[in-house]
């Protein structure tokens, strides 16, 4: 079954201590995302990347890292995590060229930083 | 930058009546992306429709259809026969072909169906 996936998909953490949320499309897809949501904003995405070692800034990259060693995984690091960084979390990805940009979505991660 | 703007955070329906949903967006491209997707209480992104700028016939999914008018930079979602499980919050997403730009949302408008 084509999907994306995220672990975990809640999470409590304390200020300042270290997080990983994994993201893994089983789709060969080179297109992959990551995107905050909170009330009233929509989704604004944090990071994105093309394809292998190849990533960009969306528009809240900071306080976040990004890494794409291989192409099915896009994981989202959050070295200190504050506050702010509370919100709903969604890896997505997609094909590029050829395709119509659609955008898979995984389950999104409930993130509360303490 | 592209911006997405959906003017009407909240809306409600009648349970088979149709219900339309706007958006708006801003851009310099002429080659573009549009997209709604659905998020019911599940929190999972779903997309209902698509449609290429370059084509100039609406998208149409079942129940749903778009009206794309792109010298309006305009595109509404229309739902026909409205039913429980349409219940959700509604996105509008914007995307250059180009695809080296990031994936734009608007800020969402939630749907209810009264029965």
């Amino acid at each position: 079954e084509a999907q994306v996936t995220q672990n975990p998909r809640y999470l409590i953490t304390v200020t300042g201590k270290k997080l990983t949320v994994t993201c893994s499309q089983n789709m060969n897809h080179e297109y992959m995302s990551w995107y905050r949501q909170d009330p009233g904003l929509g989704l604004r995405q944090i990071y994105y990347s093309m394809n292998v070692e190849v990533t960009d800034k969306g528009d809240v990259p900071e306080g976040y890292k990004v890494s794409r060693k291989e192409k099915r995984n896009f994981p989202l690091i959050l070295e200190s995590p504050s506050p702010n960084q509370t919100s709903l979390y969604f890896c997505a990805s997609s094909e590029l060229a050829g395709s119509s940009y659609e955008q898979y979505f995984g389950p999104g991660t409930r993130l509360t930083v303490t | 930058a592209q911006t997405v703007t959906q003017s009407q955070p909240e809306m409600s329906v009648q349970e088979a009546e149709t219900v339309t949903l706007s958006c708006t967006y801003d851009t310099s491209e002429s080659d573009y992306y549009l997209f709604w997707y659905k998020q019911p209480p599940s929190r999972q992104m779903i997309l209902v429709i698509r449609q290429e700028a370059y084509k100039q016939q609406n998208a149409t999914e079942n129940r749903f259809s778009v009206n794309f008018q792109k010298a309006a930079k305009s595109f509404s979602l229309k739902i026909s026969d409205s039913q429980l499980g349409d219940a959700a919050m509604y996105f509008c997403a914007y995307i250059d072909r180009i695809g080296n730009t990031p994936l734009v949302f608007g800020k969402g408008t939630r749907l209810s169906v009264i029965a």
